[in-house]
Order: structure tokens, then C-alpha cells, then sequence
């Protein structure tokens, strides 16, 4: 079946603009997973949802960034006012479930973000 | 705090075996993963463990130790195909399902 798909694959924009990304996760999983992935390292924790429910946001960096799952499946990873230190690949992932090897996170290609 | 650690590379010879070792100091622990990322590609799932002991999987076996704070990830009879970055990850636990990565361990598979 498909896997987690994310558009847009590459971003490039200017210091200051706004920017969507968005998710779309294996059809059922329960949970949606954004990370944040600088060249080189692990992925860093964003934020995660379980349905349309935010479970925690401890990872995003500061107010410009926020995130929704409004019908619990797609979801829009947003980040305001862009700053250059925002490039980096924003990935996301979705798991069947919560607990056990069902927590198993699938991950999607990513979407490379450049700000100029 | 939380932290994990991995070597930053390691060399292996086609057809060798190899052990990619993860340390971790987490506030919480429930469970352990290890993840194979190539080169501008996705991570991909390799392994779970949540009890100590080892879990086999073809050629690839992983290793926990809870109270020492130790997983280790070993890959038999390597093929070329094996180069790649190697993650560690924890799940903290608790209210939370997040995963804390390692930085990962590039593993370069030489004929």
C-alpha cells in the first residue's frame, strides 16, 4: 500500500514568508509524527499527534511553529515569519498505534525547506 | 537530559559481521528501535526491543541491556548494500510516544 507521502518535496523561500508543509500519513495509522532532520544527524522531535489530538509539542522551537491534524489523517506542519535557521528537512511519520511494536514509525520522503 | 550515543562511522569488509553499539541516558524508557537511513532516503524500521535480551531478524539482531543503558545492533554477512547511516532511538515513555534519535553511525561496507 502507499506509503507517507509529503508535499512539497523541496521549499524554497524568503526570509520572513510563511510556509505549509504537509503530511499525509499511511491510511489508519493513529499516530502522526513532524521531526526535524539537519545533515548528518538523528531526526530531532517536533511535535506528534494521536487522531486529531496534539499529545505534545515540546519540541517545536517557538511560537512560529505550529502544527494541526483537524480530521485526524492529513497534516499541516506551518512555520511563520521563516528565518534561515529554519532549513533544515522536515520529515514526518505515522505509527498503527501507540504502544508495543505497533509503534513502529513509518516515515515519509520529507520535505527539504530552504530559506533564503 | 536526555542523551544517546553512537559511534560517528565505522568500516566493514563485504561478508564480515558487525556491532553498532548505542548508549542512552533517558528520563524514561519504553522501548528501543534501530533504523537504517541511505543516503537522502528515509529512515527505515529495523528492530524493537523493550525487554532486555536479543531479537533476531534475518541477518540483522539487536541487543538490550535496561540496566546498563545498552542496545546493540549486529549485521551479518554484509553486502555492499548495508552502507548507510544506522539510528538508534529511544520512546521516553510516559505521556509521551516521541522517539530520541541518535546521531546515527555511517557504516561504509568495503568489497
Amino acid at each position: 500500500g502507499a506509503g507517507v507521502s509529503q508535499s512539497p518535496r523541496y521549499k524554497v523561500t524568503k526570509r520572513g514568508q510563511d510556509v505549509a508543509l504537509r503530511c499525509d500519513p499511511i491510511s489508519g495509522h493513529v499516530s502522526l509524527y513532524w521531526y526535524r532532520q539537519a545533515l548528518g544527524q538523528g531526526p530531532e522531535f517536533l511535535t506528534y499527534f494521536n487522531y486529531e489530538a496534539q499529545q505534545d509539542k515540546s519540541g517545536l522551537p517557538n511560537d512560529r511553529f505550529s502544527a494541526e491534524r483537524p480530521e485526524g489523517s492529513i497534516s499541516t506542519l506551518t512555520i511563520q515569519r521563516t528565518e534561515q535557521r529554519d532549513s533544515a528537512m522536515y520529515r514526518c511519520a505515522s505509527s498503527p498505534g501507540t504502544s508495543g511494536p505497533r509503534s513502529e514509525q513509518f516515515f515519509g520522503p520529507g520535505t527539504r525547506l530552504t530559506v533564503l | 537530559g536526555q542523551n544517546i550515543d553512537q559511534p560517528t562511522e565505522m568500516t566493514a569488509t563485504e561478508g564480515a559481521i558487525v556491532q553498532i553499539n548505542c548508549t542512552y541516558q533517558t528520563s524514561g524508557f519504553n522501548g528501543l528501535f534501530w533504523y537504517q537511513q541511505h543516503a537522502g532516503e528515509a529512515p527505515t524500521f529495523l528492530s524493537y526491543n523493550v525487554l532486555d535480551g536479543l531479537e533476531e531478524k534475518g541477518r540483522f539482531s539487536s541487543f538490550l541491556s535496561r540496566s546498563k543503558g545498552y542496545s546493540y545492533l549486529l549485521l551479518k554477512e554484509l553486502q555492499m548494500k548495508d552502507s548507510a547511516s544506522y539510528l538508534c532511538a529511544v520512546r521516553a515513555g510516559g505521556a509521551t510516544n516521541k522517539l530520541i534519535f541518535g546521531t546515527g553511525t555511517l557504516l561504509a561496507v568495503q568489497p
